[in-house]
C-alpha cells in the first residue's frame, strides 16, 4: 500500500525566512495531496491541498510544489511568522480509494523571533 | 462554519475495559472518520463512513468498533483497553466523494490503566 514518508522531522527557521517541508510517496495511482497544521493540543486544521493536474499551487505565503516523476511534493512557507509554529502533515490518497489518506509523521516547525 | 465536537476530552479507563468515544459534527457533511494518534506518528484511519448508512474498516481497525448512529454523529469503542492503546483520536468529516478537506475535531485522549 501507499507510504508516506515526511523527511524532516524538526525545522527550525527565523521569522521572516522560508520554510520548507518535504514529502515522498510510493505509489503512482495517488492524485490527491492535503497539508495540514497542528498546534499544541488541537486537531488538524487544513492548509492546503494539490491535486495531480498541476505542478504548483499557493495561497498567500503557502505553495505547494508537486513532482509527480520523483513521487516528491513540498510546502513552502514564505516570510514566515511565529504563528506558522505547529506540527505539519503532509499526506496522500491511497490506492485503494478517495477516503483513505496516507499520512507522514509530521514535521515540528519552530519559527524563532 | 460547523464545529466537531468529541466527547470525553479525556478518558482514562482500565486494561480490558471497553471504553466509547462519541463525535459530533454540524457541518451536515455525509462523511466522517476515526484517526489514531500516537505519540511522534502520523494518523493512522480506524474506521470511516461515507453516508450515514455505511461504515468502512481502516488499516487499523481490529480492536474497535464503530457506529454511525445518524448524519450527525459517529462512534468509536475501543472494544477491549490494551495498555499500548495511549493515543489521541480524531474524527474528522468531510463532503461526500473524497480527496477533499477534511475537518478535524479536537481529540480525545486516552489513558490506559
Amino acid at each position: 500500500g501507499e507510504k508516506v514518508e515526511q523527511h524532516e522531522s524538526t525545522l527550525s527557521v527565523r521569522e521572516g525566512d522560508s520554510a520548507v517541508i518535504n514529502c515522498t510517496y510510493t505509489d503512482t495511482a495517488s492524485s490527491y495531496f492535503p497539508w495540514y497544521k497542528q498546534e499544541a493540543g488541537k486537531g488538524l486544521h487544513f492548509v492546503i491541498d494539490i491535486r495531480s493536474n498541476v505542478d504548483r499551487k499557493q495561497s498567500q505565503r503557502l505553495i505547494v510544489l508537486l513532482d509527480k516523476k520523483a513521487k516528491r511534493f513540498s510546502l513552502h512557507i514564505t516570510a514566515t511568522q511565529p504563528e506558522d509554529s505547529a506540527i505539519y502533515f503532509c499526506a496522500a490518497n491511497s490506492n485503494t480509494g478517495n477516503y483513505k489518506y496516507v499520512f507522514g509523521a509530521g514535521t515540528r516547525l519552530k519559527v524563532i523571533a | 462554519g460547523g464545529i466537531i465536537t468529541q466527547t470525553p476530552k479525556f478518558l482514562i479507563g482500565q486494561e480490558g475495559q471497553k471504553l466509547t468515544l462519541k463525535c459530533q459534527q454540524n457541518f451536515n457533511h455525509d462523511t466522517m472518520y476515526w484517526y489514531r494518534q500516537d505519540s511522534g506518528k502520523g494518523l493512522r484511519l480506524i474506521y470511516y463512513s461515507i453516508t450515514e448508512n455505511d461504515l468502512q474498516k481502516g488499516d487499523l481497525s481490529e480492536g474497535y468498533d464503530a457506529s454511525r448512529e445518524k448524519k450527525s454523529s459517529f462512534s468509536l469503542t475501543v472494544t477491549s483497553a490494551q495498555k499500548n492503546e495511549m493515543a489521541v483520536f480524531l474524527c474528522a468529516s468531510s463532503i461526500l466523494g473524497g480527496n477533499a478537506e477534511q475537518f478535524f475535531g479536537p481529540g480525545t485522549r486516552l489513558t490506559v490503566l
